[in-house]
């Protein structure tokens, strides 16, 4: 167990809808990262927050947005869905704005977009 | 443009045996290299480091060797055991220029150690 949730674990949702993802890190972590996985893919970067504030951005589509609430938990909302984002999303933390690396990754949030 | 690359998807071994996987970069900055293990659903988990001021790293039954003027490095894991069944990511990060948000993963590669 990392110590890193993520809800849900599953989700089917149709074309055009809108679905958040919820994480909640580490107990003490301040920095959220979120990755998209999608088949025979390598782990993206989407985007990562740092107690609260948005610190870096990777790949992530206009269509997707994320934000770190005070209690520092982060939820990733995904809008106009298409069939391409079925994949699975994980958040992962670290306690400061990460060590080169190590990070703590959730159980991820499988998408299927039908 | 995949800046981390493994190349065998696949990896099948004997138990008892040694298990080499295999991952190449092409991003000359890269200077810190890691590999996450994940078992179906789980999240990747961290299992070993190695920095570019060094050429091995050792821990328990898992080595990783950089070579950087060939920029590839391998994990082996010696012996394998069953329990070592999983998907093996490759990874890397510019570590002296940034935060994990630079951190580049590969494809993963499924290992399966036969008993």
């Amino acid at each position: 167990d990392s110590g890193v949730t993520q809800t849900p674990k599953h989700l089917i949702t149709a074309t055009g809808q809108r679905v958040t993802l919820r994480c909640s890190p580490r107990s003490g972590d301040l920095s959220v990262y979120w990755y998209q996985q999608s088949l025979d893919q390598g782990l993206q970067f989407l985007i990562q927050y740092y107690n609260g504030e948005e610190r870096a951005k990777g790949n992530i589509l206009e269509r997707f947005s994320a934000q770190q609430f005070p209690d520092l938990h982060s939820e990733l909302n995904l809008s106009s869905l298409e069939l391409g984002d079925s994949a699975l999303y994980f958040c992962a933390s670290s306690v400061g704005q990460g060590a080169g690396g190590e990070l703590f990754f959730g159980e991820g949030s499988r998408l299927t977009v039908l | 443009d995949q800046q981390v690359k493994q190349n065998s998807p696949s990896l099948s071994v004997q138990e008892g045996r040694i298990s080499i996987l295999n991952c190449d970069y092409t991003n000359s900055m890269f200077d810190y290299f890691l590999w996450y293990k994940k078992y179906p659903a789980e999240g990747p988990t961290f299992l070993i480091s190695i920095s570019s001021i060094k050429d091995k790293n050792e821990d328990g039954r898992f080595t990783v060797f950089l070579n950087k003027s060939a920029k590839h490095l391998s994990l082996h894991i010696v012996p394998s055991q069953p329990g070592d069944s999983a998907v093996y990511f490759c990874a890397a990060s510019p570590f002296f220029q940034g935060g994990s948000e630079k951190l580049v993963f590969g494809k993963g590669t499924k290992l399966t150690v036969n008993p």
